[in-house]
């Protein structure tokens, strides 16, 4: 069974400081896999996904994530955070096959406070 | 404007009584999806449709029931049969064979 996981709850982070949110997964196949970030109160919203090609991806709002599949990792970063950057990031991962289409597995949330 | 769209956003309703939730969408997708979302517990999958006309339980469909007569919609009703039914409700949907969802804005509901 795919599931996912995300070792920090809670991160604090300066503003201006570099940011690296961590995704460990578990898939039988190669998987899908996205990162999503959700502001209180509202839905979410893609940053970035991972299908296949080149392992580092490029995202919106200046993120990247890069897969490792040696490590079956796929952590978040951006290199200098801004107050609206405090929000919850979510990790996903979803397969190609017929068994598991749109089933995606979500992380448990990491919820980054940014500091002036 | 493309988008989903999820109403109310708050909706209270005092216990024993069952409450719909609806989810609408004009990105011409196929697939359509509820989620569950408590703190601390990320996103658990409610109920999903591939199609219209047809759907099939996730995770937690236990107390919830759903539709899917037309493409742009999928209610989503909460029956006093779910014992907790308190939470935030995400919609999503995703065209076929991407595996991208994109979310709507979400309804908090309060059972009191």
């Amino acid at each position: 069974a795919q599931s996912v996981t995300q070792p920090d709850i809670h991160i604090t982070v300066s503003e201006g400081a570099s940011l690296e949110l961590r995704c460990n997964y578990s898939y039988g196949a190669t998987p899908y896999l996205f990162w999503y970030v959700q502001s209180p109160g509202q839905g979410l919203q893609l940053l970035l996904k991972y299908f296949s090609g080149d392992t580092l991806v490029q995202g919106i709002k200046g993120f990247e994530a890069e897969f490792k599949r040696s490590q079956s990792s796929f952590n978040l970063r951006k290199p200098s955070v801004h107050w609206s950057d405090a929000a919850e990031y979510f990790c996903a991962v979803g397969g190609g096959s017929t068994d598991s289409w749109g089933k995606f597995q979500f992380g448990a949330g990491t919820q980054v406070v940014v500091t002036p | 404007d493309g988008g989903i769209t999820q109403s109310p956003k708050y909706l209270f309703r005092k216990e024993g009584q069952n409450v719909t939730l609806s989810c609408e969408q004009n990105l011409n997708h196929d697939a359509m999806y509820w989620y569950r979302q408590d703190p601390g517990q990320g996103l658990r999958l409610i109920y999903y449709s591939q199609i219209v006309n047809d759907f099939q339980k996730g995770d937690i469909a236990e107390g919830y029931s759903v539709s899917r007569e037309k493409k742009e919609s999928f209610p989503l009703t909460v029956t006093s049969a779910q014992k907790n039914p308190t939470a935030f409700y995400l919609c999503a949907s995703g065209s076929s064979g991407t595996d991208t969802q994109y979310f709507g804005p979400g309804t908090r509901l309060t059972v009191l």
